[in-house]
């Protein structure tokens, strides 16, 4: 597609349920990224694939917090027995570079407009 | 946690004044980048600065970066109500695009 595609754009949830938000990334780009952003915040690194491979996940806040990206492309960001604090929006960025290849600074993240969650 | 601070949190101007942010950070870096955030969106990239540079222009955008005091400072020139935005400072200390993004600072721009 043209962009970074995310959905639901909204979702509310019942503390405890579980939910899951999709990513679709920029055709052909080999980095995807997940942040969290909290309201009045700036975005904070969650997770990063190159392709299909989970290189960094030290940014999840709990086991609760699970992503993959089997194919390389689409990714799913799943968040189990959902809480209060988990309410934020879920930003999904891709790149065309590989992790080795950013390396240097050399590309801009290309963000999808996020969903929004809140858990009651 | 975040890495560095945005100063100010908020900045009201009138179309045509010039808006200047500042950010602070930490740790060394790689590089440093500018997102902006309309209302609602996600971010969209302004520019990239390296730690070997000092200033960077793109349209009426002039980015600084002073790495021996650890800011950078974004300035918008000729200001139009369309700039009406977030605008987040992001460090990337190991150059993989692991970005580190500051709280923000909200540009409001009155026609």
């Amino acid at each position: 597609g043209a962009g970074v595609s995310q959905s639901p754009r909204y979702k509310v949830a019942k503390r405890g349920q579980d939910v899951a938000l999709r990513c679709d990334p920029i055709s052909g780009h080999v980095s995807l990224f997940w942040y969290q952003q909290a309201l009045g915040q700036g975005p904070e690194f969650l997770t990063y694939f190159q392709n299909e491979a989970q290189l960094d996940k030290s940014g999840l806040p709990s086991d609760r917090f699970f992503a993959e990206r089997p194919e390389g492309s689409v990714s799913t960001l799943k968040i189990q027995r959902t809480q209060q604090e988990d309410s934020a929006v879920y930003l999904c960025a891709s790149s065309l570079r590989s992790w080795g290849e950013l390396a240097g600074g050399t590309g801009e993240l290309f963000f999808g407009e996020g969903s929004r969650l809140t858990v009651l | 946690s975040q890495q560095g601070e945005e100063d100010p949190q908020a900045l009201s101007i009138q179309e045509g004044e010039n808006a200047t942010m500042n950010c602070s950070y930490k740790t060394s870096i790689n590089n440093l980048q500018w997102y902006r955030q309309n209302s609602g969106r996600g971010l969209v990239h302004l520019i990239l600065i390296r730690s070997n540079e000092r200033e960077k222009h793109s349209g009426r955008l002039r980015v600084t970066l002073d790495t021996s005091k650890k800011s950078s400072s974004l300035l918008i020139t000729a200001s139009r109500a369309a700039d009406t935005a977030s605008y987040f400072c992001a460090t990337d200390p190991g150059g993989y695009n692991k970005l580190i993004f500051g709280a923000g600072t909200r540009l409001a721009v009155h026609p």
